[in-house]
């Protein structure tokens, strides 16, 4: 069954460094979700790609965050300088080209970050 | 804006007790209701949906009814199992053909079944 990667799985790094996650949706998915879930919530919506193109960002930090999707294919979530606020679980998720209604999103296992 | 509310755990079972998870959302308009489970260490995954008033989503034993005029979408299953033990997170989403199709979700309510 296809899957969502994601990678690494684990990140500890030191605040003020630079971290990068990366993400490869399903294939044939068009449309790529990034999420941040802090311990003890429900994720939050950080960037929607619709192939290569942001459709929505409106809650990414952008003045530390930046996320890009080259070829419409896998993605790339940057985060410098890191912050302690920033620990969180990072998860991507893939749907089937939306535009023809809302259709599942499938995630993958997600990257869990630790700011030291 | 749209946001949903469910209760607060860990709720903690017994093995083939009679589950209920509350959920309740404000939204405009009509939107489609979900469950997600997330077991230890993995992504979420799509329990069941629903995306009219009255339907029921059910998937794996778990049921869950849209209700419009209690704007609720409760989780329940008749039996639950040590395997059930896991968090869940009840969610929604607006409809039409947008592109921007993001999902809010509930702060998700941890279960553990004990044996």
């Amino acid at each position: 069954e296809a899957e969502v990667a994601q990678s690494p799985r684990y990140k500890i790094t030191e605040k003020s460094q630079a971290v990068a996650f990366w993400c490869d949706p399903i294939s044939g998915h068009a449309t790529l979700y990034w999420y941040r879930q802090i311990l003890g919530q429900g994720p939050e919506l950080l960037v929607q790609f619709q192939d290569e193109s942001v459709v929505d960002d409106s809650q990414l930090p952008k003045d530390r965050f930046s996320a890009e999707r080259l070829k419409g294919v896998d993605s790339t979530l940057k985060i410098q300088p890191a912050e302690l606020g920033d620990s969180a679980m990072y998860l991507c998720a893939s749907s089937l080209r939306t535009g023809v209604m809302r259709l599942e999103q499938f995630f993958g296992p997600g990257t869990r970050l630790t700011v030291l | 804006g749209d946001s949903v509310t469910q209760m607060e755990g860990p709720v903690t079972l017994s093995e083939e007790a009679f589950l209920t998870i509350n959920c309740t959302y404000t939204a405009t308009g009509y939107p489609s209701l979900f469950w997600y489970v997330q077991y230890p260490g993995e992504g979420l995954q799509l329990l069941l949906k629903a995306t009219k008033a009255d339907d029921k989503g059910s998937n794996k034993g778990f049921e869950a009814t849209y209700r419009k005029e209690t704007t609720s979408f409760h989780l329940e299953k008749g039996s639950v199992q040590v395997s059930d033990s896991a968090v869940y997170f009840c969610a929604l989403s607006q409809p039409g053909y947008s592109s921007a199709s993001k999902i809010i979700f509930g702060s998700g309510t941890r279960l553990s079944i004990r044996p």
